[in-house]
């Protein structure tokens, strides 16, 4: 089956204690990206990649760094996390630039950092 | 991105149709009209696109306007599942962003 996973789905951890969320997608796809949402301020873009070895900042991307070192895997590191961190992130991946906008989203990994 | 005005929220009986408008009136040329959908808390699904015809697909209808700037989203029987926030975006297809931009929505409620 044709998807995006996330791990871990849900996590509570401390401010300052580095984790990783994984994404992975099974479909070969080019463009990766990471979002968070956040209640009234809809859904951002932190990172995005257009290809392995490619990335560039989104629109909120302080306190995040991501790597693409295989097609497959994207994955969101938090240095040290804080609270305002707290969020639902979601991984993106589609075909290549012609259908960026024809995004599969996903299931997300909801984050507290207390 | 031309920008979009959705109604907020909208019932739906459950079998009937659903019929989403969305209002585009800055969409230029080589804009595409995109919806999106999202079951609460889930990823958000990609439904269907369209630049000037109408389209279908496994899951929805597009009619687009003659003159763009507007459309109308239908799922031909809604079901309990279809209950979502739908999304309309309007892009060109290749941007070099390639963010997603969501605004408001419509928040479909189908009922029983």
């Amino acid at each position: 089956e044709a998807q995006v996973t996330q791990n871990p789905r849900y996590l509570i951890t401390v401010t300052g204690k580095k984790l990783t969320v994984t994404c992975s997608q099974n479909m070969n796809h080019e463009y990766m990206s990471w979002y968070r949402q956040d209640p009234g301020l809809g859904l951002r873009q932190i990172y995005y990649s257009m290809n392995v070895e490619v990335t560039d900042k989104g629109d909120v991307p302080e306190g995040y760094k991501v790597s693409r070192k295989e097609k497959r895997n994207f994955p969101l590191i938090l240095e040290s996390p804080s609270p305002n961190q707290t969020s639902l992130y979601f991984c993106a991946s589609s075909w290549d630039r012609t259908y960026y906008n024809e995004q599969f989203f996903g299931p997300g990994t909801r984050l507290t950092v207390l | 991105d031309a920008k979009t005005t959705q109604p907020p929220s909208m019932d739906c009986a459950e079998g009937r149709a659903a019929n989403l408008p969305c209002n585009h009136s800055t969409i230029s040329g080589n804009e595409y009209v995109y919806w999106y959908r999202q079951i609460h808390s889930q990823g958000p699904q990609y439904i269907i696109h369209g630049l000037k015809n109408n389209e279908t697909n496994e899951m929805a209808s597009l009619i687009i306007t003659e003159d763009r700037k507007s459309s109308t989203l239908i799922l031909p029987h809604a079901t309990l599942r279809d209950t979502a926030v739908y999304y309309c975006i309007v892009r060109v297809a290749k941007a070099a962003g390639n963010k997603l931009t969501f605004g408001g929505g419509t928040r479909v409620l189908v009922k029983p």
